[in-house]
């Protein structure tokens, strides 16, 4: 049971998109519908963005979206805001309720 | 509304065992829908998760740190607690306890609490 495979890093000045990937196997991300992305200010508690895939808590702005395609699922954040600048972490279901997460992804807003 | 407290030392020698409890209030930890769980974030590092709990006894671990880990709950009190055996500095962490829907990743935290392993 490896990590998901995210990058370190990602950024995107006001306004544009960013989009953040989160890799995996058939035997976690690409087997399940079950990821969820998860914000993270510093000194904070995580805060659920997306789950299952592509769904929003509510109360979650509608600039964050979700998606999935085979083994790789995505964090879309559109119009980024300078509140966006936070570390994000991708968790999927991994089988036999076990769940594994990303190594997380730090986003900056330029 | 749902709350979850982290209590337990701050500080535990290595080699010995880290123990926490977590106080759910707001909420029965006796629903058949949810499990309770623990997460760890190292500082300056990622979140981890450990494992979790049904309040059946059902439980469920990381498999590298399931040697090591036992999650149990007390329906009486309201809580569950974490054990992780035989400590090391790696295992220095902020540890937080969570809810979650059966299918689902964990949708409550508690704040967090900071364990230390040192002598």
């Amino acid at each position: 049971q490896s990590a998901l495979t995210q990058p370190p890093s990602a950024s995107g000045s006001p306004g544009q998109s960013v989009t953040i990937s989160c890799t995996g196997t058939s035997s976690d991300v690409g087997g399940y519908n079950y990821v969820s992305w998860y914000q993270q200010h510093p000194g904070k508690v995580p805060k659920v963005m997306i789950f299952e895939v592509s769904k929003r808590p509510s109360g979650v702005p509608d600039r964050f979206s979700g998606s999935k395609s085979g083994n790789t699922a995505s964090l879309t954040v559109s119009g980024l805001q300078a509140e966006d600048e936070a570390d994000y972490y991708c968790i999927s279901y991994a089988g036999i309720n076990n769940w594994v997460f990303g190594g997380g992804t730090k986003l900056t807003v330029l | 509304q749902l709350q979850l407290q982290e209590s337990g030392p701050g500080l535990v020698k290595p080699s010995e065992t880290l123990s926490l409890t977590c106080t759910v209030s707001g909420g029965s930890i006796s629903s058949n829908n949810y499990y309770w769980g623990w997460i760890r974030q190292p500082p300056g590092k990622g979140l981890e998760w450990i494992g979790d709990i049904h309040y059946s006894g059902n439980s469920y671990y990381k498999p590298s740190l399931k040697s090591r880990v036992t999650i149990s709950v007390d329906t009486s009190k309201n809580q569950f607690s974490l054990k992780l055996r035989s400590v090391t500095a790696t295992d220095t962490a902020v540890y937080f306890c969570t809810r979650r829907r059966s299918g689902a990743a964990p949708d409550h935290w508690g704040q967090g609490t900071l364990v230390t392993v040192s002598s």
